[in-house]
């Protein structure tokens, strides 16, 4: 069985400091890993991914994530908070050609 | 610009009404998607389709159907809507096959339902 877990629901910052979203998958198969953003109101926006390449991927707005196999976690970080980051966060697995499985999300909020 | 159009951003039905949602896709993806959105459980799968007239229950099927009749566009219908149908529904494109599993999800901007 797939499953991924984020493991924070909601997380709060000071603008300019740094963000850690937390999430865990567990998996049979080597997976892809995706973390989406998601404003109100909006569609999901991919930020990066990993794709069995390199293990840290970086991706836009000045986020990036790790894979780290012995850990099954793929953390996303950013050094430094901006307003605008305030945001729904995701962290999607596809293991099998068809389906993704999604974490229960993390909201961003950035404190002025 | 890839893109993923559903066809309302907000929606207001009455209870018991029959009710479509339209997502139509410019990327030639085989798959389609219908998720549903609720605060606190993310996002759950209703049903997808990875061909023309094919498709596939997901986590929550019930009270709804679906329609793939052309490879761009699917349709989630709601056959007597309800009140516990309220919610934010996003539909979802992607390329299918163990050589596409590198390869995101396309989101639409999501509709908004509420039925009174």
């Amino acid at each position: 069985a797939q499953s991924v877990t984020q493991l924070d629901s909601h997380v709060s910052v000071s603008e300019g400091t740094p963000v850690l979203l937390r999430c865990n998958y567990s998996s049979s198969y080597s997976p892809s890993l995706f973390w989406y953003v998601q404003h109100p109101n909006k569609g999901l926006q991919l930020l990066l991914k990993y794709t069995s390449a390199a293990t840290l991927v970086k991706g836009i707005n000045g986020f990036e994530a790790e894979f780290k196999k012995s850990e099954t976690s793929f953390h996303l970080t950013k050094p430094s908070a901006h307003m605008s980051d305030a945001a729904e966060y995701f962290c999607v697995v596809r293991i099998t050609g068809n389906q993704f499985y999604f974490g229960t999300g993390t909201s961003l909020t950035v404190i002025p | 610009d890839v893109k993923v159009t559903q066809s309302s951003r907000y929606l207001v039905k009455r209870t018991g009404e029959k009710v479509f949602l339209e997502c139509v896709q410019d990327m030639d993806h085989e798959n389609m998607f219908w998720y549903r959105q609720d605060p606190g459980l993310g996002l759950r799968l209703i049903y997808f389709s990875y061909d023309v007239k094919m498709k596939e229950k997901g986590d929550i099927p019930e009270g709804y159907s679906v329609s793939r009749e052309k490879k761009e566009r699917f349709s989630l219908i709601l056959e007597s809507a309800s009140t516990n149908q309220t919610s934010m529904y996003l539909c979802a494109s992607s390329l299918s096959g163990t050589g596409a599993l590198n390869t995101e999800a396309f989101f639409g901007q999501g509709t908004r339902l509420t039925v009174v």
